[in-house]
């Protein structure tokens, strides 16, 4: 088993939509949890960061850790083209570097 | 905002060449990293680099790849001997203190094209 696992997509989805990402892992001792956006020929930009279980919420953006179940969401509200990029998960243990998920391709569209 | 700057956005080089790519960190970090992300595929971590040493590479960063930090504001990594296969998105992040903060801050990356 990969030890972060994610949907490579793409996801297409009409402007305006919630669009739910998500990612898997299998390392119990993930603590930090991170979502990273990535333009085309970009290097990926923080988006979210979260540490251990719970929600946390900026602006149209909800972040979810469930570790439990070992599963991260990212929700997305009202979206919108420019929020068309890949979507990276990362997660580390303390003390670790970071692992990052494959990424999921979204497009918006108008 | 502060950004992590590297140069040149894209290179292209023979295979056998040796290429330096440079970065300049965020000015008050004090960690260092370079990762590594092949067409298509996910981002991968290559080595990190705190108080002028590696204090951790992966299993690609092998003796072909090597780290500096030569004047206190840039931070390069250097391919000995290029292959094919080293053609990539080459990004540089850095990191304010502290192995607990949040995520790292990332260039925009270097394109490495070998042919």
């Amino acid at each position: 088993q990969k030890e972060v696992e994610q949907d490579p997509g793409p996801l297409s989805v009409p402007e305006g939509a919630i669009v739910s990402l998500n990612c898997t892992y299998s390392n119990s001792a993930f603590q930090y949890f991170m979502w990273y956006r990535q333009y085309s020929r970009k290097g990926p930009e923080l988006l979210m960061y979260t540490y251990s279980s719970g929600n946390k919420e900026d602006g149209r953006f909800t972040a979810q850790v469930d570790k439990s179940s070992k599963y991260i969401s990212l929700f997305i509200r009202d979206s919108q083209p420019s929020d068309s990029a890949t979507y990276l998960c990362a997660m580390r243990a303390l003390g670790q570097n970071f692992v990052f998920g494959p990424g999921t391709r979204l497009s918006v569209l108008p | 905002e502060p950004e992590v700057t590297q140069t040149p956005s894209h290179q292209v080089t023979q295979m056998g060449q040796e290429v330096i790519l440079r970065c300049v960190p965020i000015s008050n970090h004090l960690y260092f990293y370079w990762y590594r992300q092949i067409l298509g595929q996910k981002v991968e971590f290559l080595v990190s680099f705190y108080n002028n040493e590696i204090s951790e590479k992966s299993e690609i960063f092998d003796d072909q790849f090597s780290v500096e930090r030569p004047d206190g504001s840039n931070f390069t990594l250097k391919i000995r001997s290029t292959k094919l296969e080293d053609s990539a998105m080459y990004f540089c992040a850095s990191h304010v203190w502290g192995a607990d903060l949040p995520g790292y801050t990332f260039g925009s990356g270097t394109r490495l094209t070998v042919v």
